[in-house]
């Protein structure tokens, strides 16, 4: 069974960092491309980044770059968002994500981390 | 970027009734469009990708159809666990972008 457990949100001040991880268990991490996506409290759904199985490509939404890394271990099947520079439009809950490339569709989710923030 | 537009935005119906949602994009996107459904507190789940391929595991009774800029998922007999947000994605070019959702309500 796929596994995806985000941790590492909270809350944080304007300008502040973060830094998300998620634990991968159920499949072979490296055999997959990885994403976030985030979703603000009682809104809709938006594309973060995506990692290719060897990290050796990233893509970014727009109104992240710049701010927000993805990286990944493939030793240790972790998945990571580091986030700088963090505005009150960052808030969201992030998902760790299965998929997103080459197949397009967001296989399996993990249940999300909640980024708060706020001063 | 592609904007992806769903309508309605939301939509009361019964069990046992047959809905349709409908998502438009801004440029063609051949047939590169999921549909996933989202639970009150919960994640995501992909039900449809690529337009029309129902994933493992999701119930017959939801389907997807249309390719270039209009899709629709249609669900057939709904029962008490289909009311939830609906959402369609388009995965032909970066950024990935998502509809805002329907909300499928019990009238």
């Amino acid at each position: 069974e796929v596994q995806l457990v985000e941790s590492g949100g909270g809350l944080v001040q304007p300008g502040g960092s973060l830094r998300l991880s998620c634990a991968a268990s159920g499949f072979t991490f490296s055999d997959y491309w990885m994403s976030w996506v985030r979703q603000a409290p009682g809104k809709g759904l938006e594309w973060v980044a995506n990692i290719k199985v060897d990290g050796s490509e990233k893509y970014y939404v727009d109104s992240v770059k710049g701010r927000f890394t993805i990286s990944r271990d493939n030793a240790l099947n972790s998945l990571h968002l580091q986030m700088t520079s963090l505005r009150a439009e960052d808030t969201s809950i992030y998902y760790c994500i299965q998929g997103g490339m080459p197949t397009g569709w967001f296989a399996q989710w993990g249940q999300g981390t909640l980024v708060t923030v706020s001063s | 970027d592609v904007q992806m537009t769903q309508s309605p935005s939301s939509l009361s119906a019964s069990v046992g009734d047959r809905v349709t949602i409908t998502c438009r994009a801004s440029q063609s996107i051949s047939r590169s469009l999921n549909w996933y459904q989202q639970e009150p507190g919960k994640a995501p789940k992909v039900l449809i990708s690529a337009a029309s391929t129902l994933q493992s595991g999701v119930p017959s009774r939801f389907s997807g159809s249309g390719s270039g800029t209009d899709f629709t998922l249609t669900i057939i007999s709904l029962q008490p666990e289909d009311f939830a947000i609906y959402y369609c994605q388009q995965s032909n070019s970066i950024p990935y972008t998502f509809g805002q959702g329907t909300k499928l309500e019990i009238k």
